[in-house]
């Protein structure tokens, strides 16, 4: 199976920060990584898919990068509303895992 | 518009079975692959499985390999996931997905969530 490894598992930040998330997969998985932001009590919600392209409707300071083993989530921009648990998750066969997830918490 | 409607709130016992429905609405059943993820509380989220409502071909995680079943009606436009042999570690939220095959195949629509609890 393909594991997959974020960092940091929490993240203290401010409004209007720049900040960062990494995801680390166990074998190449090209682009076919997608990123989930969850709030309390709510399904996750997609952001980001093949790595790099923004679901319609999330915000443009979300973005994607990556391929192969390394993939990064930034947001540009910290809003209040950002404030929750990001995933990311491989889909390069049909074992689909995640990440073990990052929570992104106020400083 | 597009959604997932799952059905509510379960409480079973040790070695019981569930069976938790997942209702699609607003596009074409049989076009998208259903996928069932669980997260118990305070953790992370945990794929199970899927199932292709046209075929009725599903793929499982190996943890759940000979515990979990995956169906559907198409004429009601339902998929459903039974997992067997229940113990307090499968306690958790049980969300259904769907999936594009082609193009995004990753999981765009989300079901609200059933929660699972089991307990003696």
């Amino acid at each position: 199976d393909i594991q997959m490894t974020q960092s940091p598992s929490t993240l203290f930040a401010s409004v209007g920060d720049r900040v960062t998330i990494t995801c680390r997969a166990s074998q190449s998985i090209s682009s076919w990584l997608a990123w989930y932001q969850q709030k309390p009590g709510k399904a996750p919600n997609l952001l980001i898919y093949k790595a790099s392209t923004l679901e319609g409707g999330v915000p443009s300071r979300f973005s994607g990068s990556g391929s192969g083993t390394e993939f990064t989530l930034t947001i540009s921009s910290l809003q209040p509303d950002d404030f929750a648990t990001y995933y990311c998750q491989q889909y390069h066969s049909y074992w689909y895992t995640f990440g073990q997830g990052t929570k992104l918490e106020i400083k | 518009q597009v959604q997932l409607v799952q059905s509510g709130a379960e409480v079973k016992e040790p070695g019981a079975s569930v069976k938790v429905s997942c209702k699609a609405s607003g596009y074409t059943f049989t076009s998208f692959d259903i996928n069932w993820v669980r997260q118990a509380t305070g953790q992370g989220l945990e794929w199970m499985g899927w199932m292709n409502p046209n075929s009725g071909n599903t793929g499982f995680a190996d943890k759940f390999q000979g515990r979990i079943t995956m169906t559907r009606n198409t004429s009601i436009s339902t998929a459903y996931m039974e997992l067997s042999s229940l113990r307090s570690e499968d306690t958790a939220v049980y969300y259904c997905a769907r999936r594009e095959v082609r193009g995004k195949r990753a999981f765009d629509i989300w079901g609200q969530g059933s929660m699972v609890t089991v307990s003696s």
